[in-house]
C-alpha cells in the first residue's frame, strides 16, 4: 500500500526566509504532483514531476524529485505573504489516474 | 466559467438522510474522481471512474455510492448519512486519452462542504 508523508505539517516563516517541505513515499512511483490550496478554496496544480532528478521552478517555488530516495521537495526562496497556503504532494500509484495524497503542510508567512 | 463544477456548495443534513452531490465538467476529460478532505488527513479517494462504464472503489468507499451518468457527470451519494461523513468533498477530472505521456494532472472542483447532524 502506497503511503505518502509530508513534513513539516505546520510551518510558520518570516517573509524573506527560505523553507523546504519534504514529501516521502513508500513505494516506487514515477509521478509526483504538488498542489496548493488556499483557505476555503479548491486545489490548484503547481508542478508535475515525472522522472528521477526532475526539477521544476515557478517564481519563488522550486520542486524536485529523487525517485531512488522516494523523496520530493518543495523549496521557496525569500518567502512572501502570498505564499501562505496549504501545500499537498500526491503520488501516482501503479494504476494510472489514482493518486495518494500527503497530509498537507500549512504554511504561514508572516510580514 | 469553471471547468469543473460541484453542486451544492454547502449542505446540512440529518443522520439517516440520503443525499447526492453532483459534479459536472466541461473539460472533456474521460476520468473523474471523488475525494473527501478531513483536517490533517489530506485527501482520500472515495470512488473513481475511467469512463462511463468503468467505476472503481477507492480507499474509503464504504457508505458511499456513485453514478457516472455521462462522460461529463459523476454523482456521489450517501445512502444514509452519518456524522463522521461530515467533510469537504472534492470532485476531480483528468485526461488520460489526451495527456502527454503519463502526465495526467487532476483538476479539482470548488468542493462541497457537508455537515451531517
Amino acid at each position: 500500500e502506497l503511503k505518502v508523508e509530508q513534513n513539516p505539517l505546520f510551518l510558520s516563516m518570516q517573509e524573506g526566509k527560505n523553507y523546504t517541505i519534504y514529501c516521502n513515499y513508500s513505494t516506487t512511483s514515477d509521478r509526483l504532483y504538488w498542489y496548493r490550496q488556499d483557505p476555503g478554496k479548491s486545489l490548484e496544480s503547481l508542478f508535475v514531476l515525472l522522472s528521477n532528478g526532475a526539477v521544476k521552478q515557478e517564481g519563488r517555488l522550486m520542486a524536485s524529485l529523487d525517485t531512488k530516495a522516494r523523496l520530493s521537495t518543495l523549496h521557496t526562496t525569500a518567502a512572501v505573504h502570498d505564499l501562505s497556503a496549504t501545500y499537498f504532494c500526491a503520488v501516482g500509484g501503479t494504476s494510472y489516474g489514482k493518486l495518494t495524497f500527503g497530509q498537507g503542510t500549512i504554511l504561514t508567512v508572516h510580514p | 466559467d469553471a471547468d469543473v463544477t460541484q453542486t451544492p456548495r454547502n449542505r446540512i443534513t440529518k443522520t439517516g438522510k440520503r443525499i447526492m452531490l453532483e459534479c459536472s465538467q466541461t473539460k472533456g476529460h474521460d476520468r473523474m474522481y471523488w475525494y473527501r478532505q478531513d483536517p490533517g488527513l489530506g485527501l482520500r479517494l472515495i470512488y473513481y471512474s475511467f469512463d462511463v462504464k468503468d467505476i472503481n472503489k477507492g480507499e474509503i468507499s464504504d457508505g458511499y455510492s456513485v453514478s457516472r451518468q455521462a462522460q461529463a457527470k459523476f454523482s456521489l451519494s450517501l445512502e444514509s448519512a452519518i456524522p463522521n461523513q461530515t467533510a469537504l468533498y472534492f470532485c476531480a477530472t483528468s485526461d488520460f486519452s489526451g495527456s502527454r505521456g503519463n502526465q495526467e494532472t487532476q483538476y479539482f472542483g470548488p468542493g462541497t462542504r457537508l455537515l451531517v447532524l
